[in-house]
């Protein structure tokens, strides 16, 4: 079945360290996203990638990275930079045509 | 900057009943899609409905239909025969039709069905 995989479900961190979690579809879409949910909110764009090689930073992008070196792939790694990461982290991947976004069941991360 | 306006944080409704869900936004732009998502406690995000702005024509989908107002920037959702199963957090979402196509989410309605 076609979908999207985000490893782990949770994932607990202590402050100070560098942290990478995983998105991975097999959907042959070329757009992928990372949105942030804190409690009782919206989703916040972090960072999105429309092509292999090339992304562009959302509106909260501070403190954290991406890569995009193959078109099923798109990593995310919260830094030490980013002052509040815990939060509730979901990958999205679509085509480019207007369709809805596939979401993964996301990553729970906690930084203590 | 395009912006999604969820006005009710909370919302109930008796199982059966219909309920209905406010969205507006705000965008220069004439051509776009809208969309709702629910969020259950399993944080899941699925795909209610969608609506392209250029058809005039109200979505629908089984007991789920939207009342797409353009000229009011207004994109609410309905429920209908509400059932137990329709609690969750719903997001209203915006959707650029050109560049990076993001897609922008509102702050979300909790709704609750009182059975």
């Amino acid at each position: 079945d076609g979908g999207i995989t985000q490893s782990p479900k949770y994932l607990f961190r202590k402050e100070g360290q560098n942290v990478t979690l995983s998105c991975e579809q097999n959907l042959n879409h070329d757009a992928m996203y990372w949105y942030r949910q804190d409690p009782g909110q919206g989703l916040r764009l972090i960072y999105y990638s429309q092509i292999v090689n090339d992304f562009q930073k959302g509106d909260i992008a501070e403190g954290y990275s991406v890569s995009r070196e193959k078109k099923e792939s798109f990593p995310l790694t919260v830094t030490s930079a980013q002052k509040n990461p815990t939060a509730f982290y979901l990958c999205a991947s679509s085509t480019l045509q207007g369709s809805p976004l596939h979401f993964g069941n996301g990553t729970r991360l906690t930084v203590t | 900057a395009q912006t999604v306006t969820q006005s009710q944080p909370e919302m109930s409704v008796q199982e059966a009943e219909t309920v209905t869900l406010s969205c507006t936004y705000d965008t220069s732009e004439s051509d776009y899609y809208l969309f709702w998502y629910k969020q259950p406690p399993s944080r899941q995000m699925i795909l209610v409905i969608r609506q392209e702005a250029y058809k005039q024509q109200n979505a629908t989908e089984n007991r789920f239909s939207v009342n797409f107002q353009k000229a009011a920037k207004s994109f609410s959702l309905k429920i209908s025969d509400s059932q137990l199963g329709d609690a969750a957090m719903y997001f209203c979402a915006y959707r650029f039709i050109q560049g990076a196509q993001k897609l922008v989410f509102g702050q979300g309605t909790r709704l609750t069905i009182n059975p």
